[in-house]
């Protein structure tokens, strides 16, 4: 079975400051695909990166990073630079890449964003 | 990104009441549609799992009588939720994926239901 633990329910961090949110997983698929959503109080899912779990190098979508660490299974989000409109929940997810590939998510950190 | 229309984005009803809620995706066909639920301050968690033209594959503890999905064509899935009570009450979102590639599957706005 797959799972994923986000073990900060809330973080801070000042605008301009970076802040990495944490993420574990656990699958025994040897294909899989890691995600990272953002939820405003809107309610909408926001994608904001993907990797893959063949991937080599990590990736970067402008101010997000994954920083993937295959052998630990963690898939941390790095936000660089943050805004004041960065504040909102953030969800690790993931996703076997074989059969419906629906995505299971994690329990989600709240992130504040402070002037 | 692919655009993903859910309708109506919130929702009050009466108990006992069935509602209906509508995913559409609109400028791709989608084979897979996903619907997950969501309470205040927690997690999404899967409900179903729908695909053009077939039965739903519906997750644990989800009761398939109460929570009709609906397939019927590659651009639309229905939620209905039957006799609804008040612990329905939730944030209802869909995701659909395009079936031809591997990417990421897009979100609709989200559904607030609310029964009273």
């Amino acid at each position: 079975a797959q799972k994923i633990t986000q073990t900060q329910p809330g973080m801070f961090v000042q605008e301009k400051e970076a802040v990495t949110l944490d993420c574990t997983y656990d699958t025994s698929d040897p294909s899989y695909g890691l995600f990272w959503y953002k939820q405003p109080s809107s309610g909408e899912m926001i994608f904001l990166i993907y990797q893959g779990s063949y991937d080599q190098q990590n990736a970067t979508e402008g101010r997000y990073s994954l920083n993937f660490q295959k052998a630990r299974k963690s898939a941390n989000l790095v936000i660089s630079a943050s805004q004041l409109g960065d504040s909102a929940m953030y969800f690790c997810a993931m996703r076997r890449n074989t059969g419906f590939q629906k995505l299971v998510f994690g329990t989600g950190t709240r992130l504040l964003v402070s002037p | 990104g692919a655009v993903v229309s859910q309708h109506p984005s919130w929702v009050i009803c009466k108990s006992g009441t069935s509602v209906k809620i509508e995913c559409r995706s609109l400028d791709f066909q989608a084979t897979t549609m996903f619907w997950y639920r969501q309470f205040p301050k927690q997690s999404l968690m899967l409900m179903a799992t729908s695909n053009e033209g077939s039965k739903a594959t519906y997750e644990q503890g989800v009761e398939k009588d109460k929570f009709l999905i609906n397939h019927a064509s590659l651009t639309l899935s229905t939620l209905t939720v039957t006799s609804a009570h008040p612990e329905d009450s939730s944030f209802y979102i869909c995701s659909a994926r395009d079936g031809q590639v591997n990417t990421e599957a897009f979100f609709g706005q989200g559904t607030r239901l609310t029964v009273v």
